[in-house]
């Protein structure tokens, strides 16, 4: 399964909406996660079964979609959500499968 | 709380070898598949390896040519991978991530901070 992401760079100033697209090249239901990743950190879980947040992450993360077509939504940008967002598709494997990324730049 | 302290990671001759290692805590590490995951410096994540929690089931990327071989030890709470004929290639940091569910395949929910790896002469 191929994942696209994009946009590939989007820029948003803080306190602004931030929306984030992902699309699978085959049905995978609700089987997709979204991560944000930091340069020299861990990825860091957000989102799984494409809407369902994960543990301690803000309201303000939000996702959706199902099939082919995905969503992360930030709705409120705070200095510390500015990263790179993976979303990545767990429907069947070998292989799992990543989007290329977005990376979220400040405006 | 849980952690993945991943070690292994260094400096290797194209044609060389490394075995990575991923210690976990704060969670029963023999019910969770595994996985590697790779991040070239300055592009995405890409999957590597995975095994199931019985180390049953295990998978690598195509790519890769079987040159990579992922492996557990659920007595010492740890994965490993064993990377043979090392290419520039395969310069990149190494993650290890736990699936959040105790069903094979499902999201990461856990990943430690990388160890890197570099392949040059």
């Amino acid at each position: 399964v191929v994942m696209t992401q994009s946009p590939v760079t989007l820029s948003v100033s803080p306190g602004e909406r931030a929306t984030l697209s992902c699309r699978a090249s085959q049905n995978i239901y609700t089987n997709l996660a979204w991560y944000q990743h930091k340069p020299g950190q861990a990825p860091r879980l957000l989102i799984h079964g494409a809407s369902t947040r994960a543990a301690g992450i803000p309201a303000r993360f939000s996702g959706s979609g199902s099939g082919t077509e995905f969503t992360l939504t930030i709705s409120s940008l705070q200095s510390e959500d500015f990263a790179v967002y993976y979303c990545h598709q767990y429907h069947n494997w070998p292989p799992v499968t990543f989007g290329q990324g977005t990376k979220l730049d400040i405006k | 709380e849980v952690q993945l302290v991943e070690s292994g990671g260094g400096l290797v001759q194209p044609g060389g070898s490394l075995r990575l290692s991923c210690v976990a805590s704060g969670f029963t590490f023999a019910d969770y598949a595994m996985h590697w995951v790779r991040q070239v410096p300055g592009k995405g994540l890409q999957w590597v390896s995975g095994i199931s929690s019985d180390s049953v089931l295990l998978a690598h990327e195509d790519s890769l040519e079987g040159r990579f071989s992922i492996s557990r030890d659920n007595t010492r709470n740890s994965l490993y991978l064993q990377m043979n004929n090392l290419r520039r290639e395969d310069t990149a940091f190494y993650y290890c991530a736990k699936e959040g569910e105790l069903s094979l395949l499902s999201w990461f929910d856990r990943w430690g901070q990388g160890t890197l790896v570099t392949v040059s002469s």
